[in-house]
C-alpha cells in the first residue's frame, strides 16, 4: 500500500530554535497533504491543509506564522515550527491524500516526536 | 516489515452489532489506537489498549490480544452517524504510529 514517511521521527531542540519536519509520500503524488498535532489520548487536531503550490489553509487557532507549511511539490510537505517553545512539545502527523472525489484516500505518516526544552 | 491489516469495507444494518478485526505485526509494541474518520473531518480518537482484554466505553468496546496481534473494535447498537471509516494503529518500540487503511463502515436503515 501507499506509504508516507515523515523525517525526522524524533527531534529534541533548545527554546528559542526552529525546527523543520519533512512529510513524502513515497509511491504517490499527493493532492493534498494534512498536518496534525495528536494530544496523549486525545484525537488528531488537524493544524493544517496545503496543496501543492499553493498556500496552506489553517484552522482556527493555529498561528499561521509559528507553524510554518511549504508544499512544494506534489511528494514533499515540510512543517516549521519557528521559535519552539515547549509548549510546542508534541506529537505531529502528517497525511496524505491521492485521487480526487469519491475515490481519494488518506495516508498516514508515523509520526514526529518534537520535545522543546 | 511492519504491517497492520484490516478489512477495507463492512456493510451492517441500524441498530445491529458489528466488530471491525484489526491484526498487525510490528517491530516492538507500545500500544494500539482506534480512530474513527468521517468524510472529510480529521479523525476522532475512541480508544487506546496496551494491556490484553477488553475495554467497554459505552456502545464501543475495544479487545486487545498481544500474543495474538490482534484486536477488534466492537459497535453496538449502530447508528447512522456510526458510518464513518475506522482506523486501526499500532505505536511501535521506537513510538512510531503506523498505520491501517482503514474500514470503511456502511450502515443501512
Amino acid at each position: 500500500g501507499a506509504v508516507v514517511s515523515q523525517h525526522p521521527s524524533r527531534v529534541i531542540c533548545k527554546s528559542g530554535t526552529s525546527v523543520k519536519i519533512e512529510c513524502r509520500s513515497l509511491d504517490f503524488q499527493a493532492t493534498t497533504m494534512f498536518w496534525y498535532r495528536q494530544f496523549p489520548k486525545k484525537s488528531l487536531m488537524l493544524m493544517a491543509t496545503s496543496n501543492e503550490g499553493s498556500k496552506a489553509t489553517y484552522e482556527q487557532g493555529v498561528e499561521k506564522d509559528k507553524f510554518l507549511i511549504n508544499h512544494a511539490s506534489l511528494t514533499l510537505s515540510t512543517l516549521t515550527v519557528t521559535s519552539a517553545h515547549p509548549e510546542d512539545s508534541s506529537f505531529y502527523i502528517c497525511s496524505a491524500r491521492t485521487g480526487g472525489g469519491d475515490t481519494d484516500t488518506q495516508y498516514f505518516g508515523p509520526g514526529t516526536r518534537l520535545t522543546v526544552l | 516489515g511492519q504491517n497492520i491489516d484490516q478489512p477495507t469495507e463492512m456493510t451492517a444494518t441500524e441498530g445491529a452489532i458489528v466488530q471491525i478485526n484489526c491484526t498487525y505485526q510490528t517491530s516492538g509494541f507500545n500500544g494500539l489506537f482506534w480512530y474513527q474518520q468521517h468524510a472529510g473531518e480529521a479523525p476522532t480518537f475512541l480508544s487506546y489498549n496496551v494491556l490484553d482484554g477488553l475495554e467497554e466505553k459505552g456502545r464501543f468496546s475495544s479487545f486487545l490480544s498481544r500474543s495474538k496481534g490482534y484486536s477488534y473494535l466492537l459497535l453496538k447498537e449502530l447508528q447512522m452517524k456510526d458510518s464513518a471509516s475506522y482506523l486501526c494503529a499500532v505505536m511501535d518500540s521506537n513510538y512510531q504510529l503506523i498505520w491501517g487503511a482503514g474500514t470503511k463502515l456502511i450502515i443501512k436503515p
